[in-house]
C-alpha cells in the first residue's frame, strides 16, 4: 500500500514568489493534516481536514497561507508571497479516524532566498 | 495549558548501551492519546506507538519499551541494546480530546555510536 506522497521534495525560490505543495494522503484516510517544521523543532499543526472541510485552521497565516482539499482526497498547499520565515519544511499527514495514529509523508523542503 | 516537554535535545550513546528518552506532557483533558514517533535522517515521521490515558501498562516491542506513569505525567521510551540504525530525532506527541489536536515535544536527536 502506498504511503502518503508529497512533491516537490525540495523547492527553492526567491521571496515574493508563489509556491505550492501537493499531498496525497494513504487511500481511504479521511483525515489530513498539514504541519510546518522548523529545523531542531517539532512539527506544528497549520490545518487540518475531515474530509473536504477544514476543521481547524487556527494556525494557518491566512494573509498568505491557503489551503484545499477539493475532494476529500488529495490536497494543496500554498504560499503566496512566500517571505524568508517561510523556510521550513512542511509535512502532510493523514490518519484513518479521528484518534488515530498519524502517517507521514516524506515532507517538502522549502527555503526562501 | 496542553504541553509536551522532552528535555532532553541531544543524547549520544555507545552501541549496546541502554538508552531512555523522557517525556513530560501537560493536559487538563482526562482523555488523551500519547505517541511516540521516529525521524531518521530521510525526514519522515514513522509511527512507534500509541496509548490511551485509561492504559497505564507498560508496552514492550522488541528493543523498545515505554513507561507510561500518570502520577507524573510522563511517558518515557527505552531503547535496548541500542544500534546505529537507532540513530534519529525522537518526538512524543499529544492528542487531546477537546481540540481532536495533535501537539509535539521538540523532539530528542538520539546519536549511537559505533
Amino acid at each position: 500500500e502506498a504511503g502518503v506522497v508529497q512533491s516537490p521534495r525540495y523547492k527553492i525560490i526567491e521571496k515574493k514568489q508563489p509556491v505550492a505543495f501537493w499531498c496525497n494522503p494513504i487511500s481511504g484516510h479521511n483525515t489530513l493534516y498539514w504541519y510546518l517544521q522548523n529545523l531542531g523543532q517539532g512539527p506544528e499543526l497549520l490545518i487540518r481536514y475531515e474530509n473536504e472541510e477544514a476543521v481547524d485552521d487556527s494556525q494557518l497565516p491566512k494573509d498568505r497561507f491557503s489551503a484545499e482539499r477539493l475532494k476529500g482526497v488529495d490536497s494543496t498547499l500554498k504560499i503566496q508571497p512566500a517571505e524568508l520565515g517561510d523556510s521550513a519544511v512542511y509535512l502532510c499527514a493523514s490518519s484513518a479516524t479521528n484518534t488515530g495514529e498519524l502517517f507521514f509523508g516524506e515532507g517538502s523542503r522549502l527555503t526562501v532566498l | 495549558a496542553q504541553k509536551v516537554t522532552q528535555a532532553q535535545t541531544e543524547i549520544s550513546v555507545v552501541e549496546k548501551e541502554d538508552v531512555t528518552l523522557d517525556c513530560v506532557y501537560e493536559t487538563r483533558d482526562t482523555t488523551y492519546y500519547l505517541f511516540w514517533y521516529k525521524q531518521p535522517p530521510s525526514g519522515e515521521l514513522v509511527f512507534l506507538i500509541r496509548r490511551n490515558s485509561f492504559d497505564e501498562q507498560n508496552e514492550i516491542s522488541g528493543r523498545y519499551s515505554w513507561n507510561f506513569q500518570k502520577s507524573t505525567s510522563s511517558f518515557n521510551f527505552t531503547i535496548t541494546a541500542s544500534q546505529v540504525v537507532d540513530s534519529a530525532v525522537y518526538f512524543c506527541a499529544l492528542r487531546y480530546s477537546s481540540a481532536s489536536k495533535i501537539i509535539f515535544g521538540s523532539g530528542t536527536r538520539l546519536s549511537i555510536r559505533p
